[in-house]
Order: C-alpha cells, then sequence, then structure tokens
C-alpha cells in the first residue's frame, strides 16, 4: 500500500511570512500532484511534477520532487490570507502507472492570518 | 463551464434509505473516478472507470455501494441502506488516461441523521 504522509499537519502563520510543507513516501512515484482545497469545495489542481529533482514556480509557490521521487516539498514565499486552505499532495505510483487512481496524503491545513 | 459536475451538492438522509449520487466528468476524459472524504482527512479512493469499465474497486467500496458508467459518459454511485458513518464528502474526478493529473467536481456532501 503507497502511503503518503504530509506535514505539518496544521500551520498558522502571519501574513507576509514564508512555509514549507513536505510530502514523503516509501514508494518511488512516476508522478506527484498538488491540490489546494477550500471548505465544501473539491480538490483544485496546482501542479504535476514528473522529473526526480524537477523544481516548478507557481507565482509565490514552489513545488520541488525529490530526486528519488519518493517525497515533494511545496514553499509559499510572503503567504497570503488567500493562500488559506488543505495542501493535498497526491502521486500514482511508479509500478501502477497507467492503472492507478491517485492515492492522496492527509492534507497540511495552513492558516494565514492577516 | 466545462468542468466536472456533481449532482446533488448536499444530500441528508435518513439511516437506512438509499441514495444516488450523478457525475459528469470533462467531456473529452476516459476516465472517472469515486473519492470518499471525511473531515480533516485526504479523499480515499473507491472505484474507477475507464470509459465504461470499472477497473479498480478499493476495499472501502462496501456491498452497499455500487457505481456505474453507462456509455462511459456520466457516472453514478449509489449507497444502500445508508449507515451514519456513511457522511461524508463524495468526490468524483476525471481524466485521460495518458496524463497523470485528475480534475475534481465539487463534491456531493452527504449527511446521514
Amino acid at each position: 500500500t503507497q502511503l503518503l504522509e504530509q506535514s505539518p499537519q496544521f500551520l498558522s502563520i502571519q501574513e507576509g511570512e514564508n512555509l514549507t510543507v513536505y510530502c514523503n513516501s516509501s514508494s518511488v512515484f512516476s508522478s506527484l500532484q498538488w491540490y489546494r482545497q477550500e471548505p465544501g469545495e473539491g480538490p483544485v489542481l496546482l501542479v504535476t511534477v514528473v522529473t526526480g529533482g524537477e523544481v516548478k514556480k507557481l507565482k509565490r509557490l514552489t513545488f520541488q520532487f525529490g530526486d528519488a521521487r519518493k517525497d515533494s516539498s511545496l514553499h509559499i514565499t510572503a503567504a497570503q490570507t488567500g493562500d488559506t486552505g488543505l495542501y493535498l499532495c497526491a502521486g500514482s505510483s511508479r509500478e501502477d502507472t497507467g492503472r492507478r487512481a491517485l492515492t492522496f496524503g492527509s492534507g497540511t491545513r495552513l492558516q494565514v492570518q492577516p | 463551464d466545462t468542468g466536472v459536475s456533481q449532482d446533488p451538492r448536499h444530500k441528508i438522509t435518513k439511516r437506512g434509505q438509499n441514495v444516488t449520487f450523478r457525475c459528469d466528468p470533462i467531456s473529452e476524459h476516459n476516465r472517472l473516478y469515486w473519492y470518499r472524504q471525511t473531515l480533516g482527512q485526504g479523499p480515499e479512493f473507491l472505484t474507477y472507470f475507464q470509459n465504461e469499465a470499472q477497473l479498480e474497486k478499493s476495499r472501502l467500496l462496501s456491498d452497499r455501494f455500487s457505481a456505474e458508467r453507462p456509455k462511459g459518459s456520466f457516472s453514478t454511485l449509489e449507497i444502500q441502506r445508508t449507515e451514519q458513518g456513511d457522511s461524508a464528502m463524495y468526490l468524483c474526478a476525471s481524466s485521460l488516461a495518458i496524463v497523470p493529473e485528475a480534475f475534481f467536481g465539487q463534491g456531493t456532501r452527504l449527511t446521514v441523521v
């Protein structure tokens, strides 16, 4: 069974601060996706990382895929109140490429205070 | 809007009743997934279809749950004899088989009283 562990579970910071959240697994993933989810809504895709060591930037968000394709991180610079939400990582196992649905972590709940 | 559509958005039902949810995927997507999410957790995989074929079912999917995708278009998820433990957000997602990204609908919030 693939497990994706996310840390921290909860994070409360002030507007303007930087933060990093992590997604770790013992399995190798062919790709990892990051989603953001607001209360009462479905997850919204932010980015997909595919290549080990890959770094992708989306405005103030920086995503990194570990060299061994077992972990990923999301760094937010100068957080804004609009960044508040549940950040989920999800992956497709390398062993099951083309067949298996995404496995999700339990998420990091981010609260950005004004 | 050509995103994933789910209906209803909210459903309150009495324990023991049957409920059915509908999902309309993005039109060109051949894969469709159902997930369940409880408070404070990430989505848990239930089942998925490629076209009309149901290719995988999670052990979470008890005999009271059934999903269909006739003609490979929309899908329905039925829960029979609902229990309080079925209360959750039921999420549908769709994707193309050749890419890893899945796109989610807004979900159906089920409350069993």
